[in-house]
């Protein structure tokens, strides 16, 4: 069966510092791969969007950038943090495209301090 | 373009009575509609989809969807609601056109009083 792992689970960095997430999935190859940010437990945003190694689509202009270094490798970064920025981080992935179901990961709490 | 709203920020229930969560959408073809349960600290649950056929889906946990293409709506449904149910749900819309790339709704809390 397929799984995501994502972690830390929770990180609190201060402004102006780096940053970086991790997402692996197993049991699957080729998966789509996302990331998503939910502010205040509502809505979620969609920031990156990856087809397969080295392509990245991105969502939203922002402070964040993508790499996927390996076929089930998402990783979400930043050179320098902003407040902003803080909030809850969701890795996904999904397989082929129409009505395929997306998975997520347990999500990543940051905190920008 | 795509788009979903889910009217309802709150919605309380007592245990044992039905229980309704609203969601309507928007794409430019042919709609994949799924439903997720999101409790505190957690990632997203996968609930149900429609892709096609009977509009009536059923998922995890006791859930139903209906969907409804004149009213542009897929509403959640359970007949019997437990307090353990008691989480933020979400509704996502895809169209087929739309790369694998979901709409998510703003969520819907629910509350089941015992």
């Amino acid at each position: 069966s397929q799984t995501i792992h994502q972690w830390p689970a929770t990180l609190v960095q201060p402004v102006g510092s780096p940053l970086s997430l991790e997402c692996t999935v197993e049991g699957t190859s080729n998966p789509n791969l996302y990331w998503y940010r939910q502010a205040a437990g509502r809505g979620l945003q969609l920031l990156f969007y990856s087809v397969g190694i080295g392509q990245i689509s991105s969502e939203v202009p922002q402070n964040l950038s993508a790499s996927r270094p390996q076929d089930r490798q998402f990783i979400l970064s930043s050179k320098k943090l902003l407040l902003s920025d803080s909030g809850f981080y969701l890795c996904a992935w999904s397989v082929g495209q129409g009505g395929n179901t997306i998975y997520f990961g347990e999500g990543s709490w940051l905190t920008v301090v | 373009a795509q788009s979903v709203a889910q009217p309802e920020d709150q919605v309380n229930v007592a245990e044992g009575n039905p229980l309704t969560v609203k969601c309507t959408y928007s794409v430019s073809g042919n709609p994949y509609l799924f439903w997720y349960v999101q409790y505190p600290n957690r990632g997203l649950q996968f609930l149900l989809k429609y892709i096609t056929g009977d509009n009536l889906v059923k998922g995890s946990y006791g859930f139903e969807a209906e969907f409804n293409k004149s009213q542009t709506s897929f509403h959640l449904k359970k007949p019997s609601a437990l307090v353990s149910d008691s989480a933020l749900y979400f509704c996502a819309v895809r169209d087929g056109t739309n790369a694998g790339k979901s709409t998510f709704g703003d969520g819907t809390t629910l509350t089941v009083k015992p």
